[in-house]
């Protein structure tokens, strides 16, 4: 599959803060999505993105897909303990229904 | 309702051995997958079975086979097990990609 870039590749947080983590990729991308890995667990889906340009919240998170299909961002507002876990961005190619997967961003929250 | 199940959730095997991962969904989903995930290298697609009846390679093929038994289960065998296959086994499962995939919570197997 296509190479997506995600960074940081690991943050350590307050809690409270807000955070930022980003996907590139060299190729468009009809879809983007994230989710979220808890420890022990298989990732989840937190957002789906179809439209260039869209701004998409699921409660304290919001992503966007960059203008040029080629990127996306995920911030989360008000860390809190339960943000814990590892976020994957994924990418969904124009002529492929299968996806590819950024390497993930490994969060940890300090109380 | 369960979404994608996997068994076994843990798997210790000594170099050589064979074993099979079983996933099954029951969602009505037609796509099912299998990645393996690595330390700083997310997750690598094995196989991926588009529809039942079909299989596919992925990135990763080498040293694995699958069987899409029906279209709710989708199997990975190991025939004969390598340490450099130590790794977290994940099944999922879509309808379409739009839509996302459904991930079971994994296989944590380690060869020695």
């Amino acid at each position: 599959g296509q190479q997506l870039n995600q960074s940081p590749q690991s943050m350590f947080i307050q809690e409270g803060e807000d955070v930022s983590m980003n996907c590139t990729s060299s190729s468009i991308f009809n879809t983007w999505l994230w989710y979220k890995q808890d420890p022990g667990e298989g990732p989840v889906l937190l957002i789906a993105l179809y439209k260039a340009g869209e701004l998409t919240s699921n409660g304290r998170l919001t992503a966007q897909f960059g203008i040029t299909r080629k990127d996306s961002f995920l911030n989360i507002s008000a860390s809190i303990p339960s943000d814990v876990g590892i976020y994957f961005c994924a990418g969904q190619p124009f002529n492929d229904y299968k996806l590819s997967f950024g390497a993930g961003t490994t969060v940890t929250v300090r109380a | 309702n369960a979404g994608v199940t996997q068994t076994p959730k843990f798997q210790v095997l000594k170099t050589g051995q064979s074993m099979t991962l079983q996933c099954a969904q029951d969602m009505n989903h037609n796509s099912m997958y299998w990645y393996r995930q690595d330390p700083g290298m997310g997750l690598r697609l094995i196989y991926y079975s588009a529809s039942e009846g079909t299989t596919d390679k992925g990135e990763v093929p080498n040293g694995y086979n699958v069987s899409r038994l029906n279209k709710r289960e989708f199997s990975l065998r190991l025939e004969s097990a390598a340490p450099s296959q130590t790794s977290v086994y994940f099944c999922a499962s879509s309808q379409g990609a739009v839509s996302g995939y459904t991930f079971g919570s994994g296989t944590r197997l380690t060869v020695v």
